[in-house]
């Protein structure tokens, strides 16, 4: 089956260096690749999306994601954790259809 | 500026029990859709409407049905609840679609089934 894998529950990081949270996908295809985000007892919020072109991806709250299609990734990324970062991570995908797949998601907590 | 609003927040169904989970968005968006959310597991899409009167099934619609008479209400129903929809449910809205842009996510509906 077609899926993302987060393969970290959990991640933890000091506050000031910097954070990864990966995500590899498992599709045929060009898939279109989205990074959401959780805070406690909140719906999700988009951070940033990948359809096409520049493998490096911008998004919000200083945010980054880099797509590596021989390695079939797309790694979330910020230079500098803040304790406010401290969140539920959502990696997903689709084909350009209404049928957004999330994966089970990385709980990421930035130790002050 | 209310966004998407679900209610109930909480809810405790007895097996075999009806009810409708509410949504309702008051940004014009066209589409709208219901995901389920369970521990570990992710979101799952149940159903989706591209826009009034227009509804799809997602990736688990069994045990759940869903309208979408105006463009503001999408609502969900359960028949007949079973221990195996005890989840948190998200509905979440956008104006050109899941692609094109971001879901814009309700706060959700902790239920449980017992």
């Amino acid at each position: 089956a077609q899926s993302v894998a987060q393969p970290e529950d959990q991640v933890n990081v000091a506050e000031g260096n910097p954070l990864t949270v990966k995500c590899t996908y498992s599709v045929s295809g060009n898939p279109y690749l989205f990074w959401y985000v959780q805070y406690p007892n909140r719906g999700l919020q988009f951070l940033l999306k990948y359809i096409t072109g520049d493998n490096l991806v911008k998004g919000s709250y200083g945010f980054e994601a880099e797509f590596n299609k021989s390695q079939t990734s797309f790694h979330l990324k910020k230079p500098s954790a803040l304790v406010s970062d401290s969140a539920l991570y959502f990696c997903a995908f689709n084909f350009g259809n209404e049928k957004l797949t999330f994966g089970t998601g990385t709980r990421l907590t930035i130790i002050p | 500026n209310a966004g998407v609003t679900q209610t109930p927040k909480f809810r405790i169904l007895k097996i075999g029990q009806s009810m409708t989970l509410q949504c309702t968005q008051d940004m014009n968006h066209n589409y709208m859709y219901w995901y389920r959310q369970d521990p570990g597991m992710g979101l799952k899409l149940i159903y989706y409407s591209v826009g009034a009167g227009i509804t799809d099934k997602g990736e688990v619609p069994n045990g759940y049905n869903v309208s979408r008479s105006t463009t503001e209400d999408f609502p969900l129903r359960l028949e007949l609840a079973a221990p195996s929809q005890t989840s948190v449910y998200f509905c979440a809205s956008s104006y050109f679609g899941s692609t094109n842009e971001k879901l814009f996510f309700g706060s959700g509906t902790q239920l449980s089934v017992l």
